[in-house]
């Protein structure tokens, strides 16, 4: 299996509402990735998981909250977002290199979230 | 942190001609650049990458050149189809560091005329 999974494809959510993006892999990556990528832009850091813990934090808002339960898997919970929130959430994989170096990012096909 | 810049944000070309994207970074610890092709509603697909012990890399249509001393790195897609028509995105990573993170250009909306 050489793919990552996210499911829902697409999510509709009032700012009141808790949600949560899945996203699966089962190619023994130990590095997980979230992006978020508005339209017309490259895809933007959110959060790096090495080996299931938090590596990287870009900073991103509370609302923002991601967990990594186990190797194949990454979720991002969603709270009290904002209308500007509103993007395509992609998931990437990889698996670090020996001596620092870098592997190939395999990205899901994306969440299209939009939040009114 | 990096920075990657990448020239030019449109390209038009016609079927069978050549198209050339180029990006530069700022980091000399960087030591892996992708490059990514996304079509419209669909993920980043990755096409070709060249580490900074390389200076060339060349898979068919496609190749990279990596020039370390001037931070700057091309893509060359030669013999360009309708289907290569697709927002392309280069990547730049430093490693060492810990940091195991892709900072991406700002992308290459490349249209091939047929």
């Amino acid at each position: 299996d050489t793919e990552v999974t996210q499911t829902p494809k697409h999510l509709v959510m009032g700012m009141t509402n808790k949600k949560s993006l899945k996203c699966e892999q089962h190619m023994g990556h130990r590095a997980m990735y979230w992006y978020k990528q508005k339209a017309k832009k490259p895809p933007e850091l959110m959060f790096v998981y090495s080996y299931e813990k938090l590596s990287i934090n870009e900073s991103v808002p509370s609302r923002f909250s991601p967990e990594c339960p186990n190797s194949s898997l990454l979720n991002l919970h969603l709270h009290a977002l904002q209308p500007e929130d509103s993007a395509l959430y992609l998931c990437a994989s990889s698996q670090p290199g020996r001596d620092r170096s870098y592997n190939e990012q395999f990205f899901g096909p994306g969440t299209r979230l939009t939040v009114l | 942190g990096e920075n990657v810049e990448q020239h030019p944000s449109t390209l038009s070309v016609q079927e069978g001609d050549s198209a050339v994207i180029k990006c530069t970074y700022s980091d000399s610890a960087s030591n892996y650049f992708p490059w990514y092709k996304q079509e419209l509603g669909k993920r980043p697909q990755l096409i070709i990458d060249i580490r900074s012990n390389v200076g060339e890399k060349k898979d068919q249509r496609i190749a990279v050149t990596l020039n370390k001393t001037a931070k700057h790195f091309s893509l060359h897609i030669t013999e360009t189809q309708p289907e290569d028509s697709a927002v392309y995105f280069c990547a730049a990573t430093p490693t060492g560091t810990g940091r195991r993170a892709l900072t991406f250009g700002s992308g290459t909306r490349l249209q091939v005329q047929p």
